[in-house]
C-alpha cells in the first residue's frame, strides 16, 4: 500500500460526458501528479501540484483541468470526453524536497469511455 | 525528451541475466528506476544520484553515467516474478517528473 487513494478504481462513460478523478496523496506530502497511461503505452505526464500550486504541465488537453486543494487532495476533471481518452489515470505523490524524490502512485482509475 | 528506454522488449528464461538501458537527450541530475506489473501502479526499485554510482536492490542493480547521460539497470539471474515493464524516471530540472519509453520484460520458466 503505497498511502495514495484514488477513486474511483473504475469508471464507464459515454462520449461528450464529463468525469471528476480523484487523489488523496501520502500524509505529509506537498506534490502531486497525474499521468495517463493508454492501453499498453507509456507512461504520459499531465501536470504536477505542490502545496496548492500549479507547478507544471505536460501535453494535457485543453478538456483536462486539474487542482489541487488546501487539503493537498486533488481532482482532475476531464470534459467532453472521447474514445481516445479511455485510459489508466494514475496520480502519485512525493516527499519534500530533500528526500530521494520517488515517486509514490496510486492504483490508478481506470476511465472507459463508449 | 522522453528519454529512449532500450530494449523495447526482452524475453528470458529464469535465472538468464538481462540489461535495460535508458538514454536521455538532456541532462539527467538523477534517475529512477520503476517495475509496473500488468494493469497495477508503478512500484518504485532504486534511485541513481551520483554519476558511475551503482545500486543494488536484491539481485537488481542499476549504474548512472551522467556525462553520457545514460543509466542501465541490471538484472541477474532474473525470477518470474521479475516480469513487468520497467521505466526509467527523472526530472530533468523543469519539475516535470517524465518517464522512459519503457522495457516490457517477460521471464519464462
Amino acid at each position: 500500500d503505497s498511502g495514495v487513494t484514488q477513486t474511483p478504481k473504475h469508471l464507464i462513460t459515454a462520449t461528450g460526458q464529463r468525469v471528476t478523478l480523484r487523489c488523496s496523496p501520502r500524509s505529509g506530502d506537498l506534490s502531486v501528479y497525474w499521468y495517463q497511461q493508454s492501453l499498453d503505452q507509456g507512461l504520459q505526464f499531465l501536470i504536477q501540484y505542490y502545496n496548492g500550486e500549479e507547478r507544471a504541465k505536460g501535453n494535457i488537453l485543453e478538456r483536462f483541468s486539474a487542482q489541487q486543494f488546501p487539503d493537498l487532495h486533488s481532482e482532475l476533471n476531464l470534459s467532453s470526453l472521447e474514445l481516445g481518452d479511455s485510459a489508466l489515470y494514475f496520480c502519485a505523490s512525493s516527499a519534500p524536497p530533500g528526500n530521494t524524490g520517488e515517486l509514490f502512485f496510486g492504483e490508478g482509475s481506470r476511465l472507459t469511455v463508449l | 525528451q522522453q528519454p529512449v528506454q532500450s530494449p523495447q522488449a526482452v524475453i528470458l528464461r529464469e535465472g538468464e541475466d538481462a540489461v535495460i538501458n535508458c538514454s536521455s537527450s538532456k541532462a539527467l541530475y538523477s534517475v529512477h528506476w520503476y517495475r509496473q506489473k500488468h494493469g497495477e501502479a508503478p512500484v518504485f526499485l532504486m534511485i541513481l544520484l551520483k554519476g558511475g554510482e551503482q545500486k543494488g536492490h536484491d539481485k537488481i542493480s542499476a549504474s548512472f553515467n551522467e556525462k553520457k547521460q545514460q543509466s542501465s539497470l541490471y538484472l541477474t539471474a532474473s525470477q518470474l516474478s521479475y516480469s513487468g515493464t520497467y521505466f526509467c524516471g527523472t526530472d530533468p530540472g523543469t519539475y516535470k517528473y517524465i518517464f522512459g519509453t519503457g522495457t516490457r520484460l517477460k521471464v519464462l520458466a
